[in-house]
């Protein structure tokens, strides 16, 4: 089974600290997805990596930034976190051969319930 | 514009009865994917099913079918006999096209309450 976890279940900060949230898979998937989940808004892309040391700006790239050094790891980087970034975040991988509709899924880690104080 | 509308906050369903869940995409590629998560109260993000614009049949896997209606843009899950532990909020995603970024755009959910 795809195993997709992410460091903390529920994490608080204060206004202006910086933020790390780590996204580890182990199905050497080479795609790799920040989202962040808000009630009525549905899961809104953050960024996305394809590749180690490779990343991508997605819907809502403001205020976040992403490091892929290994390509199993995925962190998510607030530099000054704001009361706006609290919310649930979600981590996601796939795999990247598109010719297999089963293998297009992206897995989803537990989420982390960030709250900013 | 929203790619995927789901209109639907909220049902209740009682149990053992069916429900359909809406989607409603948007899009001019002609090759795209469709997909339902379930995510219960626990927060992870569960993977349904899955529809290709190309597929000819109705994806169905288990208690789960999508009813696919391509001219009219809409791919709604069905959950049949419905059970207590299918309470939670469920989302429809689209894949649009064959580019190699592979993101997903992602409804607003609706949240299923299953009734004994």
């Amino acid at each position: 089974d795809v195993k997709v976890t992410q460091s903390s279940r529920y994490l608080v900060k204060r206004t202006g600290e910086k933020v790390f949230l780590e996204c580890v898979q182990d199905m050497d998937h080479e795609n790799m997805f920040w989202y962040r989940q808000d009630p009525g808004l549905g899961l809104r892309l953050i960024y996305f990596s394809y590749d180690v040391k490779m990343k991508e700006k997605g819907d809502i790239p403001e205020g976040y930034s992403v490091s892929r050094e290994k390509k199993e790891r995925f962190s998510l980087i607030l530099e000054s976190a704001s009361t706006n970034q609290t919310s649930m975040y979600l981590c996601a991988s796939s795999s990247m051969d598109g010719q297999k509709a089963s293998t297009d899924t992206q897995y989803f880690g537990p989420g982390t319930r960030l709250t900013v104080l | 514009a929203q790619k995927i509308t789901q209109t639907q906050p909220g049902m209740f369903v009682q149990e053992k009865e069916a429900v359909t869940l809406d989607c409603t995409y948007d899009t001019s590629d002609q090759s795209y994917g469709l997909f339902w998560y379930k995510q219960p109260s626990s927060g992870e993000m569960i993977f349904l099913i899955y529809q290709g614009s190309y597929d000819e049949q109705n994806a169905t896997e288990g208690r789960y079918s999508l009813n696919f209606q391509k001219a009219r843009k809409s791919a709604n899950l069905v959950i049949s006999a419905s059970q207590l532990g299918d309470s939670a909020m469920y989302f429809c995603a689209m894949r649009e096209g064959l580019s190699n970024d592979y993101k997903l755009s992602f409804g607003a959910g609706t949240t299923v309450t299953v009734r004994a």
